[in-house]
């Protein structure tokens, strides 16, 4: 089993939709989750960064994590053509569990329809 | 800030050949990490530094070597090179791992370098 599963898609859904992209771990030592947005032919950039479990907002984004059943999303209110890109999730455990290294996801790709 | 830059862009190697890839930071960062991204593979971690002088192995390590000289710089090299190496590199930095600072190990990338090995 992989220790973090995402659905490679790829999703296409039209302008203004609400985008939901999920993330399953298996490692219950992790703590720190992220949202990586990475457009094509370009590195990574961080979208979203959520300690422990509950829910975090910026804007049109909205990271949960509920660890006790091992789930991360990232939800996109009034998704734009913008927001097409491949969205990554990443995990890590806490300082003492592991070793200085992120666990991602193979992300989803996202088409957004205008 | 440049951020995390990486050099170069792009390079075409013939089976056999040597290259190094630099990767530089301008963020002060402890951490330091080369990553590799195939399609269908995600993001695979090859070599980490956790300092100035340090390297650590990460999972896919062999046909690959790195060193820290400076604390900015974090370089990647194959010694010889094979079409299995052909992928996007990225660098990635980061300030610690999270014990000091909430968020301190999230990573910041760079722009990647796209190798072709034939």
């Amino acid at each position: 089993q992989k220790e973090v599963e995402q659905d490679p898609g790829p999703l296409s859904v039209p302008e203004g939709a609400i985008v939901s992209l999920n993330c399953t771990y298996s490692n219950s030592a992790f703590q720190y989750f992220m949202w990586y947005r990475q457009y094509s032919r370009k590195g990574p950039e961080l979208l979203m960064y959520t300690y422990s479990s509950g829910n975090k907002e910026d804007g049109r984004f909205t990271a949960q994590v509920d660890k006790s059943s091992k789930y991360i999303s990232l939800f996109i209110r009034d998704s734009q053509p913008s927001d097409s890109a491949t969205y990554l999730c990443a995990m890590s455990a806490d300082s003492g569990a592991g070793s200085y290294q992120l666990t991602f996801g193979k992300g989803t790709k996202l088409s957004v329809i205008p | 800030n440049a951020g995390v830059t990486q050099t170069p862009k792009f390079r075409v190697l013939k089976t056999g050949q040597s290259m190094t890839l630099l990767c530089a930071q301008d963020m002060n960062h402890e951490y330091m990490y080369w990553y590799r991204q195939d399609p269908g593979m995600g993001l695979r971690l090859i070599h980490y530094s956790v300092g100035e002088g340090t390297t650590a192995k990460g999972e896919v390590p062999d046909g690959y070597n790195v060193s820290r000289l400076k604390k900015q710089n974090f370089l990647l090299g194959l010694e010889s090179a094979a079409p299995s190496q052909t992928s996007v590199y990225f660098c990635a930095s980061s300030y610690d791992y999270g014990l000091l600072t909430p968020g301190g190990e999230t990573q910041y990338f760079g722009p990647g370098t796209r190798l072709l090995v034939l």
